[in-house]
This record gives structure tokens, C-alpha cells and sequence, in this order.
């Protein structure tokens, strides 16, 4: 079992529409996940990070974490062309300073 | 402009033919670190540094060295490059510890051995 899992997709929506992303990880002991945009032939830029349970707000942005069922997910809502690219789920535990991450969602957002 | 740099962006090479890519940030990180990205595998960690003189193994450490001799620079070393090191090479630095800090990443670089 891969230590973070995504789905590879693409995943397609409307513009205007909401896009979940959504990702699992494997190691009870992870306290810190990030997400990523990676648009293509460029580096990683951070969207936004979370530590605790729920919910976490940033502009068009929401990302969701479920330790119990060891998941996280990222909502953007009204999505745009714009923000057509790969989206990558990383992973921390306080046990190690690595950073895991899964292999990327490829959204696709159409007008 | 705060940034990662990294150098060279392109490289094509031969096997076995030692090579060194460059990571410099100026922002005054405490945190480097080095990350291969193949398709289907993702990112994943080469090496990384707390600080100066302190290195340690990622995920993939195999056939690579590193060194922190300056804050600022941490450069990748194949000393004998094999072509299932093909590959696109991201640096990172943060401020401090990668749980609580964003990571910047450089532009990368595309290696390619023959």
C-alpha cells in the first residue's frame, strides 16, 4: 500500500463548478498535510496546509481532514480554467522531518 | 526577490560522468531539500537538511550526495549517473521545520543519462 494515495484522474468540471480532490494516507502517527498546485513544466506552490480536524478556509479554498479515517481533501469552489493543473497531497509525522507525497490529481477545469 | 535557484535547468550527460547540480536560497532557510519527480512515482525525497552539516537520507538516497558546507547552498552530486537517474530534480528550502513551514521549491532540473 502506497504511504499517500491519490487519484490519478484527470478530473473534469465545468467552470463555476466545485472540484474535490481527495487523498488517503497510510501512517497513523501524520500530523501535518499540505497541499500542492502543480501546473505543468513548473514547481509545486503551496495551497494551504492543515493539522487539526476539519475544516480549513483560504479564499476559493476549503481543505478537509479526517484523522480517524485517514483522509484529506481540498474543495475548490468556483473553479476556474485557471485552475487547471496537478494537485499533490503531502504528508508529515513529528516522528520524521520527510515529507511524503502522493503521485497527483490532475484536474481539469473547462469554461 | 526571495528564491530557490537551482543550476544547471537542462542536462544531458553520459553514464558514469560525475555531475553536480547547484541549489542556492536567499531567504535564510534552515531547511534544503531534494526531490526527484518521475511520472507515476510523484515526488519523492532524495535527500534533506536541517542545517548546516547536518544531512540526512530521504526516500530514494541511493547513487546520490549532498553537503551543506553554507546555509545557503545545497548542492546534489552523482558520482557515477546511471540512466534510471533520468529524471526532474526539485530543491526546497523553509524557514524551519517542514511540519509547521511552507516549502519553496526551485525551478528544476531535467537530467537525462545516456
Amino acid at each position: 500500500q502506497k504511504e499517500v494515495e491519490q487519484n490519478s484522474g484527470p478530473l473534469s468540471v465545468p467552470e463555476g463548478a466545485i472540484a474535490s480532490l481527495n487523498c488517503t494516507y497510510s501512517d497513523r502517527g501524520s500530523q501535518s498535510f499540505f497541499w500542492y498546485r502543480q501546473y505543468s513544466g513548473k514547481s509545486p506552490e503551496l495551497i494551504m496546509f492543515i493539522y487539526s480536524n476539519g475544516d480549513k478556509e483560504d479564499g476559493r479554498f476549503t481543505a478537509q481532514l479526517n484523522k480517524a479515517s485517514q483522509y484529506v481533501s481540498l474543495l475548490i469552489r468556483d473553479s476556474q480554467p485557471s485552475d487547471s493543473a496537478t494537485y499533490l497531497c503531502a504528508v508529515s509525522s513529528y516522528n520524521t522531518d520527510k515529507l511524503i507525497f502522493g503521485t497527483g490529481t490532475r484536474l481539469q477545469v473547462f469554461p | 526577490e526571495a528564491q530557490v535557484t537551482q543550476n544547471p535547468r537542462y542536462l544531458i550527460t553520459v553514464t558514469g560522468k560525475k555531475l553536480t547540480v547547484t541549489c542556492s536560497q536567499n531567504m535564510n532557510h534552515e531547511y534544503m531539500s531534494w526531490y526527484r519527480q518521475d511520472p507515476g512515482l510523484g515526488l519523492r525525497q532524495i535527500y534533506y537538511s536541517m542545517n548546516v552539516e547536518v544531512t540526512d537520507k530521504g526516500d530514494v538516497p541511493e547513487g546520490y550526495k549532498v553537503s551543506r558546507k553554507e546555509k545557503r547552498n545545497f548542492p546534489l552530486i552523482l558520482e557515477s549517473p546511471s540512466p534510471n537517474q533520468t529524471s526532474l530534480y526539485f530543491c526546497a528550502s523553509s524557514s524551519d521545520t517542514i511540519l509547521t513551514d511552507t516549502q519553496y521549491f526551485g525551478p528544476g532540473t531535467r537530467l537525462t543519462v545516456l
